[in-house]
C-alpha cells in the first residue's frame, strides 16, 4: 500500500511540449509539497498546498503551474518544457503545517531533449 | 535564510566500517532536524529525525544527536553494509514548513 504516489516514474518529452506530473497520498495529511531535484542532487521546494489552499511558492516560472483537486491530489503541470527543466521532481506529504515530518513519494524524472 | 551544510562526498569505505556523515545548519528559532536516504534510483525515505536539543533519533543503525551547542546533527553507523550504498541529506524544517536541504552525500561501501 503506497503512501505517496507519483505518475510518471518517467517521462522523455521535446522541447516546448506540455506535460503534468499527478501525485496522491493516501496518509489523510492536509499538506502537499513539490521538490525539485537537479542533476547535482540539489533538493529545492517549489511548491506546498494545505487543504488545497496554496501556501508556499518559491520562485519558479510561471510556466509551472500546480493544482489541487483535494486533499489527497497535487499535480504539477509544465507548460513550454525547456532543457532546464530537466530534473527529478518529488511529491511530499506532512500532516499539517507545523513542521510536521514530510513524506516523499518515489519521484517522476524528466528529461526534455 | 536557513541553510544546511553537510560533507562533500563521495565517502567510500569497506564493509563494516565505521561511517561518519557531518552535518551542521544555520537557522532561526528551534528547527527539527531530519536524515533522508536516497538508494539508487529511487526516492528520499526518511531514514530518523529529532526534534528538540539533545534528541537522538535511531533506525537502522543509524543514529544522529541533535546539538544546538555546535548546530550540529551528525549521522553515524558502527558497521556499514554494502546496503548503505546510497546518499543521504541531513534537513531542517523551521518556521514557513519548507525543508531546506543540505547537498547530499554519497556512500559507497566495498565489500
Amino acid at each position: 500500500d503506497t503512501a505517496v504516489s507519483q505518475t510518471p516514474k518517467y517521462l522523455v518529452t521535446q522541447m516546448g511540449n506540455d506535460k503534468s506530473i499527478k501525485c496522491e497520498q493516501n496518509l489523510g495529511h492536509d499538506t502537499m509539497y513539490w521538490y525539485k531535484q537537479d542533476s547535482k542532487k540539489f533538493l529545492k521546494i517549489m511548491f506546498s498546498y494545505n487543504n488545497k489552499e496554496l501556501i508556499i511558492n518559491e520562485t519558479v516560472p510561471n510556466r509551472f503551474s500546480p493544482k489541487s483537486p483535494d486533499k489527497a491530489h497535487l499535480n504539477l503541470h509544465i507548460n513550454s518544457l525547456e532543457l532546464g527543466d530537466s530534473a527529478v521532481y518529488f511529491c511530499a506529504s506532512s500532516q499539517g503545517v507545523a513542521r510536521e515530518t514530510q513524506y516523499f513519494g518515489p519521484g517522476t524524472r524528466l528529461l526534455v531533449l | 535564510g536557513n541553510s544546511v551544510t553537510q560533507m562533500e562526498g563521495p565517502v567510500t569505505l569497506s564493509e563494516e566500517a565505521f561511517l561518519t556523515i557531518n552535518c551542521t545548519y544555520t537557522a532561526t528559532g528551534y528547527p527539527s532536524l531530519f536524515w533522508y536516504v536516497q538508494y539508487p534510483g529511487e526516492g528520499l525515505q526518511l531514514l530518523l529525525k529529532a526534534t528538540k536539543a539533545d534528541d537522538k533519533g535511531s533506525n537502522k543503525g543509524f543514529e544522529a544527536t541533535y546539538r544546538k551547542e555546535t548546530t550540529s546533527f551528525h549521522l553515524e553507523k558502527g558497521s556499514v553494509q554494502v546496503s548503505d550504498s546510497a546518499v543521504y541529506f541531513c534537513a531542517l524544517l523551521a518556521a514557513g514548513n519548507k525543508l531546506t536541504f543540505g547537498g547530499g552525500t554519497r556512500v559507497l561501501v566495498k565489500p
